[in-house]
């Protein structure tokens, strides 16, 4: 399964609402997606799994939706920390990453 | 605190064999699946490899089918990578990452700091 995210890079200030999309190429199997974010110099961090859960520790401001092959990730208000890139993954066959989403401080 | 830890990379030249390693410690190793995971220079993450907790299920991503192999000492808390015919583009930033809860595949819920890889002559 190919992931595609959108768009590339996302240019907003703190404060703002950020909407994250990842499409896959085929339908994900029952509902394994998940979202990490990576700030530079750092390994990946879990978000969400299972399409909307948050992992432990994850602020409500970041919820995911969707189903089937459209999914999105969505931070409602901004903060100063949450500027870093950010990735949807399958995990049903096996394996596959998104190319990633730079969100960047306008 | 539940942690893992890489260490194995360097520079090696085109063709050539590494293996790496990853040490896990304050989780029952043995019951978790794992992974290997690269990150090329300024790219995106790439899947390489998967394990089941008693390896069973293996799994390979098309670019490394045939030249690595995974492995793992569930007595020692340790996953490897082996790695062959070693090629430019195998160059990048290694993690090891484990599968949350007692599942066969799912979402990364801890990751290492990675362990850097060069093939350059």
């Amino acid at each position: 399964i190919v992931l595609t995210q959108s768009p590339g890079t996302l240019s907003l200030s703190p404060g703002e609402r950020a909407t994250l999309s990842c499409r896959a190429s085929q339908s994900v199997s029952s509902n394994y997606l998940v979202w990490y974010q990576q700030k530079r110099g750092q390994a990946p961090r879990l978000l969400i799994y299972g399409v909307s859960t948050r992992a432990t520790g994850i602020p409500d401001r970041f919820s995911g939706s969707g189903s089937g092959t459209d999914f999105t990730l969505t931070i409602s208000r901004l903060e100063p920390e949450d500027f870093a890139v950010y990735y949807c993954q399958q995990y049903g066959s096996p394996y596959s990453f998104g190319q990633g989403t730079k969100l960047e401080i306008k | 605190e539940v942690q893992l830890v890489e260490s194995g990379g360097g520079l090696v030249k085109p063709g050539g064999s590494l293996r790496l390693s990853c040490a896990a410690s304050e989780f029952t190793f043995s019951t978790y699946s794992m992974n290997w995971v690269r990150q090329a220079p300024g790219k995106g993450l790439e899947w390489v490899s998967s394990i089941s907790s008693s390896s069973i299920y293996i799994y390979y991503a098309d670019s490394v089918k045939g030249r690595f192999t995974i492995s793992r000492d569930n007595a020692n808390n340790s996953l490897y990578l082996h790695m062959n015919s070693l090629r430019a583009e195998d160059t990048a930033v290694y993690y090891c990452a484990r599968v949350r809860g007692n599942y066969h595949s799912g979402a990364f819920d801890i990751w290492g700091q990675g362990t850097m890889v060069t093939v350059s002559s």
